[in-house]
């Protein structure tokens, strides 16, 4: 029972570089989300998904692009990486059938540094 | 403005103690659903209890029961006989809406540090 895995686990890049993190569930569950997490912001919504080739701006997009290809998978990219991008990065995924069905379960984190 | 407030930015409790974490909230929805996460040093984000804004009961789930008092917006979450395992970042979050745009909101988190 994989559930939701993240990869990199750690990633250190320099400014300007294009990043890209991966984020994969197991469960088929049609909304997947990506969050950033910096200390004094609490978790920050970046983009989610509702389902294949439906994906929405979060609270902070900005510098951040994403695709849906395969219900299954959610890559976030960072098109130029800033230094304000250093983040912890966490990917999220839920059934959204209301109730406790939308309960988001998430991936271990990408932790991000960039130089 | 706030959506989640949690104002316990940390505590501290004797094992075998139990503890109650605040959490109050803001929607004018009538359907929501709040949740708890805990967070250990680890990272991960971990799921504990959810409440149905229409759940007449408050949730339980082992040693986490969740004080829901919906007149006064607050999603209390208790844990019973604490653990030195349940030392760790705390989050309360809340869905609002039953439509397509389906967010959660997350206060800032309280850190527990169960004490031996």
């Amino acid at each position: 029972d994989a559930g939701i895995t993240q990869s990199p686990r750690y990633k250190i890049t320099e400014t300007g570089r294009q990043v890209t993190l991966m984020c994969h569930q197991t469960w088929s569950h049609s909304y997947m989300f990506w969050y950033r997490q910096d200390l004094g912001h609490g978790l920050r919504l970046i983009y989610y998904s509702a389902a294949a080739d439906i994906t929405d701006k979060g609270e902070v997009p900005d510098g951040y692009v994403v695709s849906r290809s395969k219900t299954e998978n959610f890559p976030l990219t960072l098109e130029s990486a800033t230094r304000s991008q250093t983040s912890v990065y966490f990917c999220a995924s839920s059934e959204r059938a209301g109730g406790p069905k939308d309960t988001q379960y998430f991936g271990p984190g990408t932790r991000l540094t960039v130089l | 403005a706030q959506k989640i407030t949690q104002t316990q930015p940390g505590m501290f409790v004797q094992e075998k103690e139990a503890v109650t974490l605040d959490c109050t909230y803001d929607t004018s929805d009538q359907s929501y659903g709040l949740f708890w996460y805990k967070q250990p040093s680890s990272g991960e984000m971990i799921f504990l209890i959810y409440q149905g804004s229409y759940d007449e009961q408050n949730a339980t789930e082992g040693r986490y029961s969740l004080n829901f008092q919906k007149a006064r917006k607050s999603a209390n979450l208790v844990i019973s006989a604490s653990q030195l395992g349940d030392s760790a970042m705390y989050f309360c979050a809340m869905r609002e809406g039953l439509g397509y745009d389906y967010k959660l909101s997350f206060g800032a988190g309280t850190t527990v540090t169960v004490r031996a």
